[in-house]
């Protein structure tokens, strides 16, 4: 079983629309959660952290973290071409250094 | 503030030979890592320094690869002999705290033929 699960997608909104991304994870443990962005050959960018339940904004992105569930999803409102990037979920686990990444969903915003 | 600089962006070798990749961190932060994307596989840690002690290698794969950081300043992960499922996107990462979002590097795409 993988640590963190995201669906690769793609997923396809139109410009404006809202567009969800969801990430599980397997480790009651996690403690921390994030999410990257990372445009087509170039580096993750870290976009939003969130540490503990319920939501956290920060302009169009909103980060969900459910962790009685073991889910955390972003949200990204009026959603823009310049969205278009695959979006990775990154989990820290208690004790742990490293982060466990998922294998990305890639978002396309259509004009 | 420079980002996370890595180099090579690209290199092809031949099995059994020998690349050395470099990472250099943002100035002043302590923490530096290093994590690989192979084909079609999500980002998986190698290992983490803590200035220029290693913290944690439980990543590195076998004794093949070695990674080195010297003066706690630039890092260098060697690959000797390389092997065809060595081929993939090397990230490095550095950050200020031990935990939290780090800043990663463009990656060395390495190939192995």
């Amino acid at each position: 079983q993988k640590e963190v699960e995201q669906n690769s997608g793609p997923l396809s909104v139109p410009e404006g629309a809202i567009a969800s991304l969801n990430c599980t994870y397997s480790d009651r443990g996690s403690q921390s959660f994030f999410w990257y962005r990372q445009y087509s050959g170039k580096s993750p960018e870290l976009i939003m952290s969130i540490y503990s339940n319920g939501d956290k904004e920060d302009g169009r992105f909103t980060a969900q973290l459910n962790k009685a569930s073991q889910y955390v999803s972003l949200l990204i409102r009026d959603s823009q071409p310049s969205d278009s990037a695959t979006y990775l979920c990154a989990v820290s686990i208690r004790g742990a250094n490293n982060l466990f990444f998922g294998t990305g969903t890639r978002l396309t915003v259509i004009p | 503030e420079a980002g996370v600089t890595q180099f090579p962006s690209h290199s092809v070798i031949e099995k059994g030979q020998t690349v050395t990749l470099r990472c250099d961190p943002i100035s002043g932060h302590d923490n530096l890592y290093w994590y690989r994307r192979v084909m079609g596989k999500e980002i998986k840690f190698l290992l983490h320094f803590v200035k220029e002690s290693k913290q944690d290698e439980s990543g590195m794969p076998n004794n093949r690869f070695l990674a080195e950081r010297t003066g706690g300043t630039y890092s260098t992960l060697k690959v000797q002999p390389a092997e065809l499922e060595d081929s993939g996107v090397y990230f490095c990462a550095s950050s200020l705290k031990r935990q939290g979002g780090y800043t990663f590097g463009s990656g060395t795409r390495l190939t192995v033929v």
